[in-house]
């Protein structure tokens, strides 16, 4: 099993719908990213979290929340999807000790929006 | 603006061959330096990380770093068709560990047997 699992792998939704994307590790890592992948506009980091009591705006927030549920547990929530966040989402954790780009990836969760 | 740039490629070497993948940053007080690989449709993964200036080896992989000219690069020897993937470079722009990562669009590389 990945040690960063992210459900769901691929959805398709609709304009307007709530979408939650899940993260889960189990690494024992207290940082926890999400990031968006887009052709031509690389990697973009959304939100990231330090601690359950921490909770970090990244560069494109807007339309974005997350909530981080436990230590190993960090989701993404479109509150009402638009069609310009088609992408790949990814997960990614460090731990405390980690250099700041020693990241582990989840497999990615590609969601389409209609 | 703080930037990472890679040349998009694709980058095609044939089987064997030294694959020579470069990357420039702007942020001259730049730490720290990774490289990932990412196939197609799968999920970025560190391959090297370098901290100084010089060359550091892992296996075939060799990352090289020249803070003065603000560049470090990727070397991959007797390249395989497996290599064939996006290779993304990361800086970290800041001292600490506590600073966002910036990431550059990658480069595509083609291992043609």
């Amino acid at each position: 099993d990945a040690d960063v699992t992210q459900t769901p792998r691929n959805r398709i939704t609709k304009t307007g719908k709530r979408i939650m994307l899940e993260c889960s590790q189990t690494k024992g890592h207290d940082r926890m990213y999400w990031y968006r992948q887009d052709p031509g506009l690389g990697l973009r980091l959304i939100y990231y979290s330090f601690d359950v009591k921490d909770i970090n705006k990244g560069e494109i927030s807007d339309g974005y929340s997350v909530s981080r549920q436990a230590q190993a547990k960090f989701s993404l929530s479109l509150e009402s999807a638009i069609p310009n966040q088609t992408a790949l989402y990814f997960c990614a954790t460090r731990g405390e000790y980690g250099n700041t780009g020693e990241l582990f990836f989840g497999e990615g969760s590609r969601l389409t929006v209609l | 603006q703080k930037e990472v740039e890679q040349n998009s490629g694709p980058l095609s070497v044939p089987e064997g061959a030294i694959a020579s993948l470069n990357c420039t940053y702007s942020d001259r007080v730049s730490q720290s330096f990774f490289w990932y690989r990412q196939y197609s449709g799968k999920s970025p993964e560190l391959i090297m990380s370098i901290y100084s200036n010089g060359d550091k080896e892992d296996g075939r992989f060799t990352a090289q770093l020249n803070k003065a000219s603000q560049y470090v690069s990727l070397l991959i020897r007797d390249s395989q068709p497996s290599d064939s993937a996006t290779y993304l470079c990361a800086v970290n722009p800041n001292a600490g560990n506590n600073r966002k990562l910036i990431w550059g669009l990658g480069t595509s590389l083609a291992v043609n047997p």
